[in-house]
């Protein structure tokens, strides 16, 4: 079976310091793994996929994730945080086509920028 | 308007009545699916279709039902509604590949 674990329920940065939110992942198979953000009151959004091509991915909004095999992991990550990036941010593995090829939620990350 | 509408945006309703939230797409996919949200617990799979005659329960299907009435169109019910279901709600879309997956803005349910 297929699983995310985020590491964090909830990560507090200022405004201007680096971003790092944290995931490892659990997979027999090669997983494709995304990111999504929702902010207050808001539908999702999706930030990046990572879908075994590029082992570094940019998305949106300056966000980048690396999918680590070694380490099974996916962390996202941002150089410079802003206050628009408070919101929760979700990590997501799809299963195998087999299986349905549905999407399965981290428990999510709450992201608080400080001014 | 949107690739996927929910109706209703908000509901309260009250324990043991039953109440359906529609779904309808226009991104002319097969696949459908509703999740629901809990605080600290993410999104959690409740049913999804692949095609109008394809119906799966997900891991959390107990006290729903859902209904495909057309490639647009998938609903969920809760036939007797209990406070424990009070959540948001979500209904999504995907392409044939699994991966252009395309979210509703969701349905806050609170049951009394």
């Amino acid at each position: 079976a297929q699983s995310v674990t985020q590491l964090d329920s909830h990560v507090s940065v200022s405004e201007g310091t680096p971003v790092l939110l944290r995931c490892n992942y659990s997979s027999s198979y090669s997983p494709s793994l995304f990111w999504y953000v929702q902010h207050p009151n808001k539908g999702l959004q999706l930030l990046l996929k990572y879908t075994s091509a590029a082992t570094l991915v940019k998305g949106i909004n300056g966000f980048e994730a690396e999918f680590k095999k070694s380490e099974t992991s996916f962390h996202l990550t941002k150089p410079s945080a802003h206050m628009s990036d408070a919101a929760e941010y979700f990590c997501v593995v799809r299963t195998i086509y087999n299986q349905g090829g549905k999407l399965i939620f981290g428990q999510g990350t709450e992201l608080s920028v400080k001014p | 308007d949107a690739d996927v509408t929910q109706t209703p945006r908000n509901r309260i309703t009250k324990t043991g009545k039953r109440i359906m939230l529609e779904c309808s797409q226009t991104k002319g996919h097969d696949r459908m699916y509703w999740y629901r949200q809990d605080p600290g617990l993410g999104l959690r799979l409740i049913y999804y279709s692949f095609d109008v005659k394809d119906i799966n329960k997900g891991e959390i299907s107990d006290g729903y039902s859902v209904s495909r009435q057309a490639q647009a169109k998938f609903s969920l019910s809760l036939e007797s509604a209990i406070p424990n279901q009070t959540a948001l709600y979500f209904c999504a879309t995907s392409d044939q590949t699994g991966y252009g997956y395309t979210f509703g803005s969701g349905t806050r349910l609170t049951v009394v």
